[in-house]
């Protein structure tokens, strides 16, 4: 039982385009979301988060929103650049019980093309 | 220094074998975690150290035995394995949760582990 899922595998986009990557989430609990990002043969990196009592944040090029209705949360990237091609972790967490809870999604590998 | 260093990068082992996975953090983290990746899945929690003291471990088997000698260093010892625990083995460390960001983890590059 997949508490945490990408359903998009893979995503390829042009340089300078929009990414949108999806994650959603089934359990209630989970009230603090993160995104990570992994290079091949480097451990992940965490990217950015976001609070329940938040429905949008953004750092940069990149921005998070949640809609807690749907237990649904996207990374916006904007303009996506050739050093942004990595795979993608979602995770989430129960915030009173913050790192030690974290669940990841499967990835989604994230492909700029120049 | 930011850095989670994980040593060996790559290890081969026969089931009989006892070997050892390192994991170091000059950070001054007082959690750190061993987590298991097989291809194309997402990172699994295995165990959590809090403090240097074990506070989660998720039902894993006990072939697998960490240890935790001080506030920067964790071990995870390994007898007996099976081929299916083939996978990377990835080691992070965060701050206490009551400070920092809450699920912020620093992970190392991961222990590329094969079972023969």
């Amino acid at each position: 039982d997949q508490q945490v899922k990408q359903n998009s595998p893979s995503l390829s986009v042009q340089e300078g385009r929009i990414s949108i990557l999806n994650c959603d989430y089934t359990n209630s609990m989970f009230d603090y979301f993160l995104w990570y990002k992994k290079y091949p043969a480097e451990g992940p990196t965490f990217l950015i988060s976001i609070s329940s009592i938040k429905d949008k944040n953004e750092d940069g090029r990149f921005t998070v929103f949640l809609n807690k209705s749907a237990k649904h949360l996207s990374l916006h990237i904007v303009p996506s650049q050739p050093g942004d091609s990595a795979v993608y972790f979602c995770a989430a967490t129960p915030s009173i019980q913050g790192a030690q809870k974290l669940v990841f999604g499967q990835g989604t590998r994230l492909t700029i093309n120049p | 220094d930011t850095e989670v260093t994980q040593t060996p990068k790559h290890l081969v082992m026969g089931m009989t074998n006892k070997k050892s996975l390192k994991c170091e953090q000059h950070m001054g983290h007082r959690a750190m975690y061993w987590y298991k990746q097989k291809a194309k899945k997402p990172p699994e929690l295995m165990f959590v150290y809090s403090y240097e003291k074990l506070s989660i471990n998720e039902s894993v088997p006990s072939r697998f035995s960490p240890e935790c000698p001080n506030s920067s260093l964790l071990n995870l010892h390994l007898h007996a394995l099976q081929p299916e625990d083939s996978a990377l083995y990835l080691c992070a460390s965060s701050q206490d949760r009551r400070t920092g960001r809450t699920g912020e983890l620093f992970f190392g590059e991961g222990s590329r582990l094969t079972v023969l």
